[in-house]
């Protein structure tokens, strides 16, 4: 597509529960990342994947998180067992290869709300 | 490990003067440097970026500017529009040629 797509723009969710946001890169970027920005903060590191696998998960929080690409291309971005604390904008971006100097194309990010 | 500051949350200029957003970073990394922009509802959006190496980049209104000494960047917009009012990040590179640490952002206020 012609942008980073994120779905659901708006998620909802009681504590304890389990949640999923997608992402679509732009088609061809093999490098797709996951950041979280909280409230009056700036994009944090998740993960990094090249191609499909995870090559840097270090920013992961704790093992509630998990985010998956199986096919080199969408990705899945995973929590069980929500908390408050979790609330934040999620930030997909891709971009053509690592370290390209324009860097990232962000989604719009998916709005999670843990109530 | 790298820490981004930008020690300002919000700036008000006026339109048609220079907009400067500062940051401060504590590593020294040979890799590129970077500002976002960022509208409400929307995600960051590249803006410009800068060499490890150079000490000024140009593109159009923006100018951003290195000091590897004082580890301190800055963003200059002249003239200054009303469509610029946005948060603008910038981002440090830290291990890894794919991993960038966000400031917290400024607020630009562009007044007509």
């Amino acid at each position: 597509g012609a942008g980073v797509s994120q779905t659901p723009s708006n998620k909802v969710t009681e504590k304890g529960k389990y949640v999923e946001l997608r992402c679509d890169p732009i088609s061809g970027h093999t490098a797709l990342y996951w950041y979280r920005q909280s409230l009056g903060q700036g994009p944090e590191f998740l993960i990094y994947f090249q191609g499909t696998g995870a090559a840097d998960d270090s920013g992961l929080p704790n093992d509630r998180f998990f985010a998956v690409r199986p096919e080199g291309s969408v990705s899945t971005l995973k929590i069980q067992r929500t908390e408050r604390g979790d609330s934040a904008v999620y930030l997909c971006a891709s971009s053509l290869r690592a370290g390209h100097a324009s860097g990232y194309t962000f989604g719009s990010g998916t709005r999670l709300t843990v109530v | 490990d790298q820490q981004v500051k930008q020690n300002s949350p919000s700036l008000s200029v006026q339109e048609g003067r220079i907009s400067i957003l500062n940051c401060d970073y504590t590593n020294s990394m040979f890799d590129y440097f970077l500002w976002y922009k960022k509208y409400p509802a929307e995600g960051p959006t590249f803006l410009i970026s800068i060499s490890s190496i150079k000490d000024k980049n140009e593109d159009g209104r923006f100018t951003v500017f290195l000091n590897k000494s004082a580890k301190h960047l800055s963003l200059h917009i002249v003239p200054s529009q009303p469509g610029d009012s946005a948060v603008y990040f910038c981002a440090a590179p830290t291990s890894g040629t794919y991993k960038y640490i966000f400031g917290t952002g400024t607020r630009l206020k562009v007044l007509a």
